[in-house]
């Protein structure tokens, strides 16, 4: 069964907006993770974010965890083209990664 | 250096064949997870294996499905007497020694075609 869900499913925005997607969960988890993948392709790791962490910068991205809540968010800042890509949040469960069902971003011109 | 390999890019099987799906992961990389993707839809966990070892294989059909990771060569994922709804693509990963709290690499995956 899916571990993460992500919303929404999808998303488009101005380029030069900002991006925001939200992954919740369902068991306690070590660690968070986001990909990204462009059509077609792999998933390329974005951002590690671990249980004991709240907040996490790379660049113009941003990932937040609420342990609470069991849920995270990733903010992309000043949205460009090529940001356009599925984005997924996956969790560690036992002795697997668990990978959610995604957002697709579409950045309009 | 290299990223994890995976060939063939496309594969393309008529019902009833076997698909042999290979992954040489990162140099240095023991672990190897294989999972399906559908069309607009997330990744699926298959089976994670360590060298000569599976570690969990609770998402891969019990028939016609199997995965191996050797000592020497790459990790295979054979699908035996292939139907039309294993059409998919498949994507494999690798990670460090540290196992499932490190971040994965992916190859570019196998587009698996059953006529």
């Amino acid at each position: 069964s899916q571990q993460g869900e992500e919303d929404p499913q999808a998303l488009s925005i101005q380029e030069g907006e900002n991006a925001t997607m939200n992954c919740s969960y369902k068991t306690s988890i070590n660690n968070l993770q986001w990909y990204r993948q462009n059509s077609g392709r792999g998933l390329v790791h974005l951002i590690l974010i671990r249980s004991n962490e709240r907040e996490k910068h790379s660049g113009r991205l941003r990932v937040t965890l609420d342990t609470s809540k069991k849920s995270s968010s990733l903010l992309i800042t000043a949205s460009r083209a090529a940001d356009t890509a599925s984005y997924f949040c996956a969790t560690d469960r036992n002795d697997k990664i668990i990978f959610g069902k995604g957002t697709r971003l579409h950045i309009l011109p | 250096n290299a990223g994890v390999m995976q060939n063939p890019r496309h594969l393309v099987r008529r019902r009833g064949q076997e698909a042999r799906l290979r992954c040489s992961p990162v140099k240095g990389h023991s672990h190897v997870y294989w999972y399906r993707q559908l069309p607009e839809e997330g990744l699926k966990f298959m089976v994670y294996l360590q060298k000569e070892n599976i570690i969990d294989e609770s998402g891969m059909p019990k028939e016609r499905f199997s995965a191996e990771f050797p000592k020497e060569g790459p990790s295979i994922l054979r699908i035996q007497q292939v139907v039309r709804g294993d059409s998919a693509a498949y994507f494999c990963a690798s990670s460090p020694p540290g196992g499932p709290g490190e971040k994965l690499f992916f190859g570019s995956g196998t587009q698996l075609s059953v006529l």
